[in-house]
């Protein structure tokens, strides 16, 4: 099976851009979709089909797709921006399933 | 606008069957522009795929969870089901259901998520 590999920590000061990478062999093949959790939440969609923001998400967030790599960047990064992030894919080399990396907790200095 | 709410025991005891059901408001259980999903999360920890139910009834589970897991839909109740079988303590876990927008071939992500459920197994 594919997996989605995400770096387990990022941290920006307040203003400052935040760049959360996703990267998996599922991805040039899969949309990526990307997840905000704040500390006792749901999850909350931010960025679907690698670069569509659902109605309602501050246009700081952004998606961006290459090759084997997606991207969810946060410009201007606001104190509330603080969470877990988590992108999600689908695999279907053997089957369907349904991916996600392993979050990356944003921390805003 | 379609609302989700998860229902169940919070308390299951190892190796019996956890059981939840998602009731849907606001929208048809069985509608081709949207489709379920139940995710888990695991106390501290990230997030777990476990199957998806379409329009219509078809599945798709997780292989890791295959032998063990069943997803059902109720029309009649606008409801949806999750059952695990012979659980362990590393099924404890917050679990989700959820609204997918869009149909199989065409996602547009898991676009409604309700807070979710503990569920904890217990010795």
């Amino acid at each position: 099976s594919s997996d989605l590999t995400q770096p387990p920590s990022v941290s920006v000061s307040p203003g400052q851009t935040a760049r959360i990478t996703c990267s998996g062999d599922a991805l040039p093949k899969q949309y990526a979709f990307w997840y905000q959790q704040k500390t006792g939440q749901a999850p909350l969609l931010i960025i679907y089909k690698d670069t569509e923001r659902p109605s309602g998400i501050p246009h700081r967030f952004s998606g961006s797709s290459s090759g084997t790599t997606v991207a969810l960047t946060i410009s201007g990064v606001q104190a509330e921006d603080e969470a877990d992030y988590y992108c999600q894919s689908v695999d279907t080399t053997d089957g369907y399933q349904v991916i996600f990396g392993g979050g990356t907790k944003l921390t805003v200095l | 606008q379609v609302r989700l709410q998860e229902s169940g025991p919070r308390l299951v005891k190892s190796s019996e069957t956890l059981s939840l059901t998602c009731t849907v408001s606001g929208g048809s259980v069985n509608n081709g522009s949207y489709y379920w999903t139940w995710i888990r999360q695991p106390p501290g920890k990230g997030l777990e795929w476990i199957g998806n139910m379409y329009y219509a009834g078809s599945t798709d589970y997780n292989p890791s969870l295959k032998t063990r897991v069943s997803i059902s839909l109720h029309m009649l109740k606008n409801q949806f089901t999750l059952k695990l079988k012979s659980v362990t303590a590393a099924d404890t876990a917050v679990y989700f259901c959820a609204k997918v927008a869009g149909n199989y071939a065409s996602s547009s992500g898991i676009d409604f998520w309700p807070q979710g459920m503990l569920v904890t197994v217990s010795s």
